[in-house]
């Protein structure tokens, strides 16, 4: 199983300010890795997908970056709405996957 | 607008089988462009994929769970299904049905919440 880690835990950010937020794998997948994002009492919600193509309807302030085996999800400038945990997603023996453990993003 | 609506027991009894189905709604099933999922999501955790079927019945498991899951089609009803063998406490978990495409996860169901206890 390929072991997948996020980082920070938990990171806390005032309203405007950038975040940045890490999922690094164990082995090398390509560009074959997924971001979502999960609001309490919500299913997760489908950000990013091949690391980082933007899904429908997605604002441009959430940007996928990485190859590899690093992963870097940024959000430019948060929103009151961006508070949430994010987690990666790595398919790259697809339809198998694994998720990483998830980051949560808190107002500071 | 695709649509799917998890169903089943919420309280099942430890060492027995938890069952859940997937009703999917404006869209078809059979579509050759996705896989449908199980992932679950225990109380204040995080998420967990459990396995994909496809349309022609081939499934693929998470290897820590795959000696105890089975992942069914039923493509004339427009559903799929979830068996989870020998539950523990461990198995307690918000459990999502989804499509997935190359593109990622793109519709979840809203989940459902099984509890494994006497």
């Amino acid at each position: 199983e390929i072991l997948m880690t996020q980082s920070p835990a938990t990171l806390s950010v005032s309203p405007g300010e950038r975040a940045t937020l890490s999922c690094r794998v164990g082995q090398y997948i390509s560009s074959n890795l997924a971001w979502y994002q999960q609001k309490p009492g919500q299913a997760p919600r489908l950000l990013i997908y091949d690391a980082s193509t933007r899904a429908t309807g997605i604002p441009a302030r959430f940007t996928g970056s990485g190859s590899g085996t690093e992963f870097t999800l940024t959000i430019s400038s948060l929103q009151s709405e961006d508070f949430a945990v994010y987690y990666c997603q790595q398919y790259n023996n697809w339809p198998l996957s694994t998720f990483g453990q998830g980051t949560k993003v808190e107002i500071k | 607008q695709l649509q799917l609506q998890e169903s089943g027991p919420g309280l099942v009894k430890p060492s027995e089988t938890l069952s859940l189905i997937c009703i999917v709604s404006g869209g078809s099933i059979s579509s050759s462009d996705y896989f449908w999922d199980w992932i679950r999501q225990p109380p204040g955790k995080g998420l967990e994929w459990i396995g994909s079927i496809y349309y022609s019945g081939s499934t693929y498991y998470n290897p820590s769970l795959k000696s105890r899951v089975s992942i069914s089609v039923d493509t004339s009803q427009n559903q799929f299904s979830l068996k989870v063998n020998s539950v523990t406490a461990a198995d307690t978990a918000l459990y999502y049905c989804a499509r997935k495409g190359w593109d990622g996860i793109d519709y979840w169901g809203q989940g459902t919440l099984v509890t494994v206890s006497s």
